[in-house]
């Protein structure tokens, strides 16, 4: 039992390069989540999706697109990376959007140079 | 404007020590809170959840409890592997997602 997973672990982007970041769930989670980590600014949402066929964004979607695959993938892209994306960022899911508690994944390290 | 405080920043104790840390929130109609754990280089790890005032609940050294406005993360006799940063997050019914406080960074010496 996985849990959830995250690919990559770690990656280095070139400014204006695009990428994806991949998770995948196999708890059955109807919600799921995307974070960014970054010193001193605790755990910040970009986007999420509270069931299968609906996103929202978060507090700093700028930047950001995400696509729930289905109830068990939900991937972030950046389409034109920038600096101020380095962070790391983890990806969580839980049964629903209120009064349950999340799980993580073990995050992607992004440094964009 | 809705949000979640934590103190302190960092906390250092001495192996058996013991100590608190908070959280404190200003939303309205929570839905739950929670608590987590995480170590460096990793995810967080969950902990507790509380839903209502008066709450407590117990895992090894630590003890999570809950009022109407704060909850306290209380740690006794603490270890050296008790080291790491302690999360807060809350649920609250306008919110409608999980938001998390800043963390405490906790670090016990032998």
């Amino acid at each position: 039992n996985a849990g959830v997973t995250q690919t990559p672990k770690f990656q280095v982007l070139k400014t204006g390069q695009s990428m994806t970041l991949q998770c995948a769930q196999d708890m059955n989670h109807n919600s799921m989540y995307w974070y960014r980590q970054d010193p001193g600014m605790g755990l910040r949402l970009i986007y999420y999706s509270a069931s299968e066929g609906t996103t929202d964004k978060g507090e700093v979607p700028n930047g950001y697109n995400v696509s729930r695959l289905n109830k068990r993938e939900f991937s972030l892209r950046l389409e034109s990376a920038a600096p101020s994306q380095t962070s790391v960022y983890f990806c969580a899911s839980s049964w629903g959007l209120l009064g349950t508690e999340a799980f993580f994944g073990q995050g992607t390290r992004l440094t964009v140079v | 404007e809705d949000q979640v405080t934590q103190s302190p920043e960092a906390l250092r104790l001495q192996e058996g020590e013991s100590s608190s840390l908070n959280c404190s929130y200003t939303v309205s109609g929570l839905r739950g809170l929670f608590w987590y754990r995480q170590d460096p280089g990793k995810g967080p790890e969950f902990l507790f959840t509380l839903y209502s005032a008066g709450e407590e609940k117990e895992k090894e050294r630590l003890k999570a409890t809950l009022t109407k406005k704060e909850s306290f993360l209380h740690i006794t006799a603490p270890k050296p592997e008790d080291s790491a940063t302690y999360l807060c997050a809350v649920t609250y019914n306008q919110g409608g997602k999980l938001i998390f406080g800043q963390g405490t960074e906790l670090s016990v010496k032998p």
